[in-house]
């Protein structure tokens, strides 16, 4: 079945640090992905997405972008905030064998420290 | 604008107990979905309704049910709870239930169920 895979974290980093959290999927057809955002006692907010091969997705300066060849959607910032500090989830949707859900990848939390 | 509204946020129940969530979907939305997250891991799909049908059912046993109200509202129910049903259940809408809205899919803030 279709699933994804993320980074294990914590990931901690200094104010004004490069970030990277890895995501690679596996998936019948070709589904969307996306990086979705939970902030400590909030829903889950989308924070971009990508529908097909190579196209990069964007927000707030974090992008990723859809390599089909590798199965990989990255999440990179380039500057991180300590408002940044969350916990991101990698999402696939959409694809050969699941129309109307989204799969999710374990989380992966991000301390942003000043 | 309302968003997503789930009811109540925080609930404690003890084995064997049934349970009912409850979601108000963002006016207009046709498409309710839950999904259960727990601790430490990502949500993981249980149900969604569109137009009061069930549309897609994920990897649960039958004591997971649910239901979509004419007013496109829905209750997650929830039989002979164990220890490992403590969770976050998130409740999500969207207008349709097409796979080019999930743009257009907004969470709840969820309710923590507390199972003792």
């Amino acid at each position: 079945g279709n699933s994804v895979t993320q980074m294990e974290g914590p990931v901690t980093l200094s104010e004004e640090a490069f970030l990277t959290i890895n995501c690679t999927y596996t998936a019948t057809g070709y589904p969307s992905l996306f990086w979705y955002v939970q902030y400590p006692g909030e829903g889950l907010q989308l924070l971009l997405k990508a529908t097909k091969a190579d196209d990069k997705g964007s927000n707030k300066g974090f992008e990723a972008t859809y390599r089909k060849e590798t199965t990989s959607f990255h999440l990179e910032k380039g500057s991180v905030q300590v408002s940044d500090s969350a916990v991101y989830f990698c999402a696939s949707g959409g694809g050969g064998g699941a129309t109307n859900k989204l799969i999710f990848g374990t989380g992966t939390l991000l301390a942003v420290q000043p | 604008d309302a968003g997503v509204t789930q009811s109540p946020t925080h609930l404690i129940k003890t084995r064997g107990q049934h349970v009912t969530l409850r979601c108000s979907p963002i006016s207009g939305h046709k498409s309710v979905s839950w999904y259960q997250q727990v601790l430490g891991q990502g949500p993981q799909f249980i149900f969604q309704y569109y137009e009061k049908e069930e549309r897609g059912r994920g990897n649960f046993p039958d004591r997971f049910s649910a239901r979509q109200f004419p007013n496109y509202s829905s209750e997650l129910n929830v039989n002979a709870l164990l220890l490992g049903d403590s969770a976050l259940y998130l409740c999500a809408s969207s207008p349709t239930d097409f796979r080019d809205t999930f743009e257009k899919l907004f969470f709840g803030s969820g309710t923590q169920l507390s199972v003792l």
